[in-house]
């Protein structure tokens, strides 16, 4: 089946410092890639997306690579803000397999001073 | 800018106690989701709906679940008879299309909490 796996947080940093947040998938076709955060008491938002291999998604200063050697959709982000705590999902949707987002767990970040 | 709407933003219940989550879409979207969270947990999809129908529906979405559309604007999630497990937070989400790239609009949640 189609599954997404993310690095397990809390992940603690300071501001300014650099942000990686592994995620890496299976899936059983061609799977369009999504990094969702959800800031305290807020719905799930969309951070950035790739639908293909090799394509870059990015805003707010947060970058994914598709990657489908090797199954990864790293998040990452050179200087992350205290206004970046949150909690980040990786996910993916199957192309031509329906339309249901299969989420990881969540990886929350919190950035102190 | 448009935006998901829930309500209650928490509900408290007894087990055996039917509950009704509301949901309002963005106003020009054609497709709405449930999904839920258990605490812990990964967000997993529920059911998918479209032209006042279920188009897809997980494993989870038994016969204790029903989504509804009563009107133009609401899209509810009821669960008839609740269970200890049913305690998560859920989630309401809409999309204009069912492609791959399509994004989803989640609304805040809400958290059902089964006594």
């Amino acid at each position: 089946g189609n599954s997404v796996t993310q690095m397990e947080g809390p992940v603690t940093l300071s501001e300014e410092a650099f942000l990686t947040i592994n995620c890496t998938y299976t899936a059983t076709g061609y799977p369009s890639l999504f990094w969702y955060v959800q800031y305290p008491g807020e719905g799930l938002q969309l951070l950035l997306k790739a639908t293909k291999a090799d394509d870059k998604g990015s805003n707010k200063g947060f970058e994914a690579t598709y990657r489908k050697e090797t199954t990864s959709f790293h998040l990452e982000k050179g200087s992350v803000q205290v206004s970046d705590s949150a909690v980040y999902f990786c996910a993916l949707i199957l192309t031509g397999g329906g339309n249901k987002l299969t989420f990881g767990t969540g990886t929350q970040l919190k950035v102190e001073l | 800018e448009p935006e998901v709407t829930q309500t209650p933003s928490h509900q408290v219940t007894q087990m055996g106690q039917e509950v009704i989550l509301r949901c309002v879409p963005i106003s020009n979207h054609l497709y709405f989701y449930w999904y839920r969270q258990i605490l812990g947990q990964k967000v997993e999809f529920l059911v998918s709906f479209y032209n006042n129908e279920i188009s897809e529906k997980s494993e989870i979405f038994d016969d204790q679940f029903s989504v509804e559309r009563p009107d133009g604007s609401n899209f509810t999630l009821k669960i008839r008879s609740t269970k200890l497990e049913d305690s998560a937070m859920y989630f309401c989400a809409s999309s204009q299309r069912t492609s791959g790239a399509d994004t989803q609009y989640f609304g805040p949640g809400t958290r059902l909490t089964v006594l």
